[in-house]
């Protein structure tokens, strides 16, 4: 079974620095997904960003960016240039190659102070 | 093109009374995942729907949840009696196969239900 550890329940920062929020998992898959959603106070959730296992590269949309470390079992995201709207409950997620379930973390909520 | 759709937004009831959640999924998609987050914990998987087939339902709590997916579009989710552990909210979330990659697309969430069992 796999699981994923965030350790940071709440982080906080100001507008326009850069904040990383941490993720750890561990599988006994080799392939696999890694995905970063965001839940703003409005609830619906919506995807950040996508990783995939067999990537060495690191994904990164815009502001967002992870740092993938496939040995480690860990799976940062990077958020730079903060902003106001960025404010949200963020989850780690784990999905099998093959597809199916989401395996989720405990979440992390940030905030970004003007 | 719309995205995932969940009915009600809020739903407050007694305990023993039965409660029918609703999901649209994003038209197309034939995989579509039922999720749960009770508070202050993680999001729990709960079942996941190939077409109109239950292709993993490992994560249902107990015999009072029922879960159809009739036609292979909308599903619904009842909880009947209800009782105060079911409190939570219910995400709905679909998602589309990559032709002849044998895995699937991202998952797109609905806004969730959020259910108060009193």
């Amino acid at each position: 079974a796999q699981t994923v550890t965030q350790s940071q329940p709440e982080m906080s920062v100001q507008e326009a620095e850069t904040v990383t929020l941490s993720c750890t998992y561990d599988t006994s898959e080799s392939n696999y997904y890694l995905f970063w959603y965001k839940q703003p106070p409005s609830r619906q959730m919506i995807l950040v960003i996508r990783q995939e296992a067999y990537k060495q590269q690191n994904a990164t949309e815009n502001r967002f960016s992870v740092n993938f470390q496939k040995a480690a079992k860990s799976f940062s995201l990077k958020i730079s240039d903060s902003q106001l709207g960025d404010t949200a409950m963020y989850f780690c997620a784990f999905m099998k190659h093959g597809g199916g379930k989401l395996t989720f973390g405990q979440g992390t909520i940030l905030t970004v102070h003007p | 093109e719309a995205g995932v759709t969940q009915f009600p937004s809020h739903s407050v009831i007694e305990k023993g009374q039965t409660v029918t959640l609703r999901c649209d999924p994003i038209s197309g998609h034939d995989n579509l995942y039922w999720y749960r987050r009770v508070m202050g914990k993680e999001i729990k998987f709960l079942l996941h729907f190939v077409k109109e087939s239950k292709q993993d339902e490992s994560g249902m709590p107990n015999n009072r949840f029922l879960a159809e997916r009739t036609g292979g579009t909308y599903s619904t989710l009842k909880v009947q009696p209800a009782e105060l552990e079911d409190s939570g909210v219910y995400f709905c979330a679909s998602s589309q196969d990559l032709p002849g990659q044998g895995a699937q697309d991202t998952q797109y969430f609905g806004p969730g239900t959020r259910l108060t069992v009193l």
